[in-house]
């Protein structure tokens, strides 16, 4: 069945410094892909979105571009700040319409 | 604009017992769907509701049952809780008519505790 692997956290990095977080995916054809993100003592927010190949998500400085050849949607920012500290999720669309999500990785950025 | 709610935050319950969350959507939403998050991992999706019927489901037990309101509200019941239903339950709505799917917006979430 469909599912999506994310790299396990915690990342811990310092203020300024570049983030990528890993995440495949396995599905049947050609699924919308999503980052969602989950500040502390807040639901869950979409954060960026790509519906097809080839297409990159953006939003507050992250990026995310859909690469079937690699089935991968990993998650980038340039310079992190103290308040990018969260819960990062990627997630696919399922055949039912409903959301998949990896388990998660946890970023702490130290000032 | 009030965003999704759900009640309560925060119960304990007892192995066997029966409990009742409940979630408002986000105002013109039309469309309801439940989540379980275990304590590390990533949301399950459990079912949707839309027009007062589910319309799918995940692979979740026949305890686990739900029902949405002429309002779009949603209730979510688990029967005969087992130590394992301990998580955070999310609600989460979105229109029907609003592509692709995953525009979700969730509720900050109901947090079992079964003893």
């Amino acid at each position: 069945g469909d599912s999506v692997t994310q790299m396990e956290g915690p990342v811990t990095l310092s203020e300024e410094a570049f983030l990528t977080i890993n995440c495949t995916y396995t599905a049947t054809g050609y699924p919308s892909l999503f980052w969602y993100v989950q500040y502390p003592g807040e639901g869950l927010q979409l954060l960026l979105k790509a519906t097809k190949a080839d297409d990159k998500g953006s939003n507050k400085g992250f990026e995310a571009t859909y690469r079937k050849e690699t089935t991968s949607f990993h998650l980038e920012k340039g310079s992190v700040q103290v308040s990018d500290s969260a819960v990062y999720f990627c997630a696919l669309e399922g055949s039912q319409g409903n959301l998949i999500f990896g388990k998660g990785t946890k970023l702490s950025v130290k000032p | 604009d009030a965003g999704v709610t759900q009640s309560p935050t925060h119960l304990i319950k007892t192995r066997g017992q029966q409990v009742t969350l409940r979630c408002s959507p986000k105002s013109g939403h039309d469309t309801v769907s439940w989540y379980q998050q275990a304590l590390g991992q990533g949301p399950q999706f459990i079912f949707q509701y839309y027009e007062e019927e589910e319309r799918q489901r995940g692979n979740f037990p026949d305890r686990f049952s739900g029902h949405q309101f002429p309002n779009y509200s949603s209730e979510l019941n688990v029967n005969a809780l087992l130590l394992g239903d301990s998580a955070l339950y999310l609600c989460a709505s979105s229109l029907v008519a609003a592509r692709p799917t995953g525009e979700l917006f969730f509720g900050e979430g109901s947090r079992l505790t079964v003893l």
